[in-house]
Protein backbone atom coordinates (compact mmCIF):
# COMPACT_ATOMS: atom_id res chain seq x y z
CA UNK A 1 0.00 0.00 0.00
CA UNK A 2 0.60 3.62 -0.40
CA UNK A 3 3.37 4.53 2.69
CA UNK A 4 5.56 7.57 3.94
CA UNK A 5 9.67 6.57 3.63
CA UNK A 6 12.61 7.61 4.13
CA UNK A 7 16.20 7.05 2.10
CA UNK A 8 18.81 6.90 5.13
CA UNK A 9 18.06 5.03 8.20
CA UNK A 10 21.07 6.77 10.07
CA UNK A 11 22.62 10.17 9.29
CA UNK A 12 25.81 10.99 10.77
CA UNK A 13 27.42 15.04 10.85
CA UNK A 14 29.81 16.79 12.84
CA UNK A 15 28.52 19.28 15.40
CA UNK A 16 28.21 22.36 13.83
CA UNK A 17 27.28 21.15 10.41
CA UNK A 18 24.01 21.16 8.92
CA UNK A 19 22.27 18.19 7.92
CA UNK A 20 19.15 17.10 5.72
CA UNK A 21 17.19 14.80 6.66
CA UNK A 22 14.90 13.63 3.45
CA UNK A 23 11.85 11.86 3.36
CA UNK A 24 9.58 9.82 0.15
CA UNK A 25 5.94 9.92 0.37
CA UNK A 26 3.57 7.92 -2.41
CA UNK A 27 -0.06 9.00 -1.52
CA UNK A 28 -0.61 11.68 -3.68
CA UNK A 29 -3.78 12.73 -1.48
CA UNK A 30 -1.85 13.39 1.67
CA UNK A 31 -1.63 17.14 1.80
CA UNK A 32 -0.36 18.18 5.00
CA UNK A 33 3.57 16.77 6.47
CA UNK A 34 4.67 16.95 9.83
CA UNK A 35 8.50 16.44 10.92
CA UNK A 36 8.79 14.85 14.56
CA UNK A 37 12.25 14.68 16.88
CA UNK A 38 12.07 11.13 18.85
CA UNK A 39 14.59 10.97 21.68
CA UNK A 40 15.77 7.24 23.29
CA UNK A 41 12.45 6.29 25.48
CA UNK A 42 10.60 9.73 24.67
CA UNK A 43 7.60 10.52 22.94
CA UNK A 44 7.60 12.38 19.46
CA UNK A 45 8.24 15.75 19.42
CA UNK A 46 6.63 18.13 17.27
CA UNK A 47 9.77 20.58 15.04
CA UNK A 48 7.52 21.33 12.31
CA UNK A 49 4.57 20.99 9.32
CA UNK A 50 4.14 22.66 6.10
CA UNK A 51 0.67 22.46 3.87
CA UNK A 52 0.94 20.70 0.46
CA UNK A 53 -0.07 24.52 -0.58
CA UNK A 54 3.38 25.67 0.44
CA UNK A 55 6.85 24.49 -1.08
CA UNK A 56 9.30 25.56 2.27
CA UNK A 57 8.92 26.56 5.58
CA UNK A 58 10.95 27.79 8.15
CA UNK A 59 11.45 27.84 11.97
CA UNK A 60 14.20 28.53 14.13
CA UNK A 61 17.33 26.05 12.65
CA UNK A 62 15.29 24.13 10.52
CA UNK A 63 13.63 24.35 7.59
CA UNK A 64 11.47 22.04 5.76
CA UNK A 65 10.77 21.65 2.15
CA UNK A 66 8.28 20.16 0.00
CA UNK A 67 8.44 18.63 -3.52
CA UNK A 68 4.93 17.50 -4.84
CA UNK A 69 6.21 17.13 -7.94
CA UNK A 70 8.41 14.34 -6.48
CA UNK A 71 6.52 13.76 -3.78
CA UNK A 72 9.78 14.39 -1.43
CA UNK A 73 9.93 16.18 1.52
CA UNK A 74 12.65 17.09 3.76
CA UNK A 75 14.36 18.25 6.83
CA UNK A 76 17.17 20.94 6.95
CA UNK A 77 18.86 21.50 10.25
CA UNK A 78 21.31 24.47 10.70
CA UNK A 79 24.48 24.54 12.68
CA UNK A 80 23.76 20.91 14.78
CA UNK A 81 24.29 20.48 18.42
CA UNK A 82 24.52 17.82 20.33
CA UNK A 83 21.07 18.15 21.23
CA UNK A 84 19.68 17.58 17.87
CA UNK A 85 20.52 13.29 18.04
CA UNK A 86 17.65 11.75 18.06
CA UNK A 87 15.16 10.12 15.31
CA UNK A 88 13.56 11.46 13.27
CA UNK A 89 10.30 10.93 11.56
CA UNK A 90 8.33 12.35 8.90
CA UNK A 91 4.17 11.70 8.68
CA UNK A 92 1.24 12.72 6.74
CA UNK A 93 -2.09 12.95 6.59
CA UNK A 94 -4.02 12.67 3.68
CA UNK A 95 -7.45 13.11 5.07
CA UNK A 96 -10.63 12.02 3.76
CA UNK A 97 -11.84 11.95 7.71
CA UNK A 98 -8.49 9.86 8.69
CA UNK A 99 -6.92 11.58 11.55
CA UNK A 100 -4.29 9.52 12.21
CA UNK A 101 -1.10 10.11 11.06
CA UNK A 102 1.19 7.68 8.93
CA UNK A 103 4.89 8.36 9.81
CA UNK A 104 7.86 6.98 7.72
CA UNK A 105 10.52 5.21 8.80
CA UNK A 106 12.70 7.11 10.70
CA UNK A 107 15.99 8.52 10.44
CA UNK A 108 18.92 8.46 13.51
CA UNK A 109 20.57 11.53 13.31
CA UNK A 110 23.71 11.06 14.91
CA UNK A 111 26.03 14.58 15.76
CA UNK A 112 29.61 13.94 16.23
CA UNK A 113 31.71 16.34 18.18
CA UNK B 1 1.49 24.41 24.25
CA UNK B 2 -0.35 21.30 24.16
CA UNK B 3 0.71 18.99 26.25
CA UNK B 4 0.30 15.41 26.79
CA UNK B 5 0.58 13.36 29.97
CA UNK B 6 0.79 9.46 29.55
CA UNK B 7 1.02 7.10 32.52
CA UNK B 8 2.62 5.47 33.48
CA UNK B 9 6.11 5.77 32.19
CA UNK B 10 6.85 2.09 32.67
CA UNK B 11 5.04 -0.78 33.69
CA UNK B 12 6.39 -4.73 34.02
CA UNK B 13 3.57 -7.10 34.61
CA UNK B 14 3.14 -10.96 34.75
CA UNK B 15 1.12 -12.76 32.11
CA UNK B 16 -2.30 -12.96 32.00
CA UNK B 17 -2.61 -9.69 34.09
CA UNK B 18 -4.32 -6.77 32.67
CA UNK B 19 -2.59 -3.13 32.52
CA UNK B 20 -4.64 0.03 32.24
CA UNK B 21 -2.50 3.14 30.69
CA UNK B 22 -4.12 6.26 30.84
CA UNK B 23 -3.18 9.74 28.28
CA UNK B 24 -4.66 13.19 29.47
CA UNK B 25 -4.58 16.33 27.51
CA UNK B 26 -3.53 18.57 30.31
CA UNK B 27 -4.60 22.12 28.58
CA UNK B 28 -6.48 21.33 26.03
CA UNK B 29 -9.57 19.14 25.18
CA UNK B 30 -9.42 16.22 22.84
CA UNK B 31 -12.38 14.59 21.22
CA UNK B 32 -10.18 12.18 19.53
CA UNK B 33 -7.14 10.53 20.81
CA UNK B 34 -5.15 8.10 19.06
CA UNK B 35 -3.05 5.42 20.69
CA UNK B 36 0.45 4.21 19.07
CA UNK B 37 2.53 1.13 19.46
CA UNK B 38 5.90 1.72 18.79
CA UNK B 39 8.62 -1.85 18.14
CA UNK B 40 12.35 -1.09 18.98
CA UNK B 41 14.11 0.79 16.02
CA UNK B 42 10.79 1.16 14.03
CA UNK B 43 8.45 3.77 13.31
CA UNK B 44 5.11 4.17 15.03
CA UNK B 45 1.73 2.22 14.16
CA UNK B 46 -1.47 3.64 14.39
CA UNK B 47 -3.87 1.26 16.79
CA UNK B 48 -6.55 3.08 17.44
CA UNK B 49 -8.78 6.44 17.62
CA UNK B 50 -10.05 7.10 20.84
CA UNK B 51 -13.54 8.76 20.27
CA UNK B 52 -15.08 10.74 23.71
CA UNK B 53 -18.13 9.57 24.04
CA UNK B 54 -18.20 6.76 21.28
CA UNK B 55 -16.51 3.58 20.36
CA UNK B 56 -13.12 3.57 19.43
CA UNK B 57 -11.79 2.78 15.89
CA UNK B 58 -9.23 -0.01 15.68
CA UNK B 59 -6.77 -0.11 12.98
CA UNK B 60 -6.80 -3.09 10.79
CA UNK B 61 -5.12 -6.19 12.77
CA UNK B 62 -5.59 -4.89 16.25
CA UNK B 63 -7.34 -6.98 18.41
CA UNK B 64 -10.27 -4.45 20.37
CA UNK B 65 -11.00 -7.39 22.95
CA UNK B 66 -7.23 -7.34 23.70
CA UNK B 67 -6.77 -3.59 23.48
CA UNK B 68 -9.78 -1.86 25.55
CA UNK B 69 -10.43 1.74 24.59
CA UNK B 70 -12.22 3.84 27.10
CA UNK B 71 -12.97 7.69 26.28
CA UNK B 72 -14.93 8.90 29.00
CA UNK B 73 -13.63 13.14 28.88
CA UNK B 74 -12.60 15.67 26.94
CA UNK B 75 -9.03 15.08 28.23
CA UNK B 76 -8.50 11.66 29.47
CA UNK B 77 -8.43 7.94 27.54
CA UNK B 78 -7.47 4.77 28.51
CA UNK B 79 -5.94 1.72 27.04
CA UNK B 80 -6.09 -1.33 28.93
CA UNK B 81 -3.73 -4.43 27.60
CA UNK B 82 -5.55 -7.48 28.48
CA UNK B 83 -4.54 -11.04 29.76
CA UNK B 84 -1.23 -9.76 28.34
CA UNK B 85 1.27 -11.81 26.85
CA UNK B 86 5.25 -11.51 26.39
CA UNK B 87 4.05 -10.26 22.69
CA UNK B 88 2.41 -7.53 24.24
CA UNK B 89 5.96 -5.81 25.46
CA UNK B 90 6.25 -3.02 23.46
CA UNK B 91 6.50 1.21 23.60
CA UNK B 92 2.30 2.83 23.63
CA UNK B 93 2.21 6.45 22.79
CA UNK B 94 -0.66 8.27 22.58
CA UNK B 95 -1.27 11.47 20.98
CA UNK B 96 -4.11 14.25 20.77
CA UNK B 97 -4.71 16.89 18.81
CA UNK B 98 -5.93 20.42 19.66
CA UNK B 99 -8.84 21.49 17.92
CA UNK B 100 -12.47 20.03 16.36
CA UNK B 101 -12.17 16.69 15.44
CA UNK B 102 -11.75 16.57 11.73
CA UNK B 103 -9.50 19.62 11.78
CA UNK B 104 -6.75 17.56 10.79
CA UNK B 105 -4.39 19.96 9.51
CA UNK B 106 -2.69 20.74 12.56
CA UNK B 107 0.02 18.97 14.72
CA UNK B 108 -0.63 15.40 17.40
CA UNK B 109 1.06 16.37 20.35
CA UNK B 110 1.93 12.91 22.00
CA UNK B 111 3.01 11.83 25.31
CA UNK B 112 6.00 10.51 26.72
CA UNK B 113 5.10 7.08 26.10
CA UNK B 114 4.62 3.47 28.43
CA UNK B 115 7.58 1.13 28.24
CA UNK B 116 5.28 -2.27 28.63
CA UNK B 117 7.00 -5.11 29.59
CA UNK B 118 5.19 -8.50 30.60
CA UNK B 119 7.57 -11.17 31.68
Amino acid sequence: GESVGLHLPTLSVQEGDNSIINCAYSNSASDYFIWYKQESGKGPQFIIDIRSNMDKRQGQRVTVLLNKTVKHLSLQIAATQPGDSAVYFCAENSGGGADGLTFGKGTHLIIQP
Amino acid sequence: GAVVSQHPSRVICKSGTSVKIECRSLDFQATTMFWYRQFPKQSLMLMATSNEGSKATYEQGVEKDKFLINHASLTLSTLTVTSAHPEDSSFYICSAREGRTGQYNSPLHFGNGTRLTVT
